[in-house]
């Protein structure tokens, strides 16, 4: 069974410009989870997806958002980027209800120049 | 703010050497209490999810407890491995925040052969 993927693995952009990161969970998870991994801190939480519909969302802008398709797939897009926005962006899946693990995809670094 | 807080930030043992690190949680409206491993270049894995207080859970040489009422869990690895050397992330759910995944900043763990 395919885990969860995200595309693309790395991405450089310059200041100003917009990324669109995407992820695919794995199949029967309705739950999507972005993070972000600046460089020397922690995962911070950005946007949590389920069934379609945004359930929470971090302390970040609101050029950092995002959509879940029909499908469960998601995409983060990040507007006007900056430099510090440079970072590990991991998305993470899981079931919607009860407790259960999360599974994480294998990260997209964005690089801001 | 929710906050989930790891310590020690890093720590460096000796192969053989048994270790222990942190995770502290708000201990109101608790839901579960998750660990992850993330070695470098990979996803998080996680290894364990614990709901209930007093919760041991058992991995081979890992081990981990919880007690909700104080909102505190610690993670033990009996004699270290350099393959064990990794960050060791927990992440807290809490129904109060609609059941997301907060995580602490890691504790990162190198084991010297």
């Amino acid at each position: 069974e395919a885990g969860v993927t995200q595309s693309p693995t790395h991405l450089i952009k310059t200041r100003g410009q917009q990324a669109t990161l995407r992820c695919s969970p794995i199949s029967g998870h309705t739950s999507v989870y972005w993070y972000q991994q600046a460089l020397g801190l922690g995962l911070q939480f950005l946007l949590w997806y389920d069934e379609g519909e945004e359930r929470n969302r971090g302390n970040f802008p609101p050029r950092f958002s995002g959509r879940q398709f029909p499908n469960y797939s998601s995409e983060l897009n990040v507007n006007a980027l900056e430099l510090e926005d440079s970072a590990l962006y991991l998305c993470a899946s899981s079931l919607s209800a009860g407790v259960t693990e999360a599974f994480f995809g294998q990260g997209t670094r964005l690089t801001v120049v | 703010i929710l906050n989930v807080e790891q310590s020690p930030q890093s720590l460096h043992v000796q192969e053989g050497d048994s270790t222990n690190f942190t995770c502290s949680f708000p201990s109101s409206n608790f839901y579960a209490l998750h660990w992850y491993r993330w070695e470098t270049a990979k996803s998080p894995e996680a290894l364990f999810v614990m709901t209930l207080n007093g919760d041991e859970k058992k991995k081979g040489r890992i081990s981990a407890t919880l007690n909700t009422k104080e909102g505190y869990s610690y993670l033990y690895i009996k004699g270290s491995q350099p393959e064990d050397s990794a960050t060791y992330l927990c992440a807290f759910r809490t129904m109060e925040y609609g059941n997301k995944l907060v995580f602490g900043a890691g504790t990162i763990l190198r084991v010297k052969s």
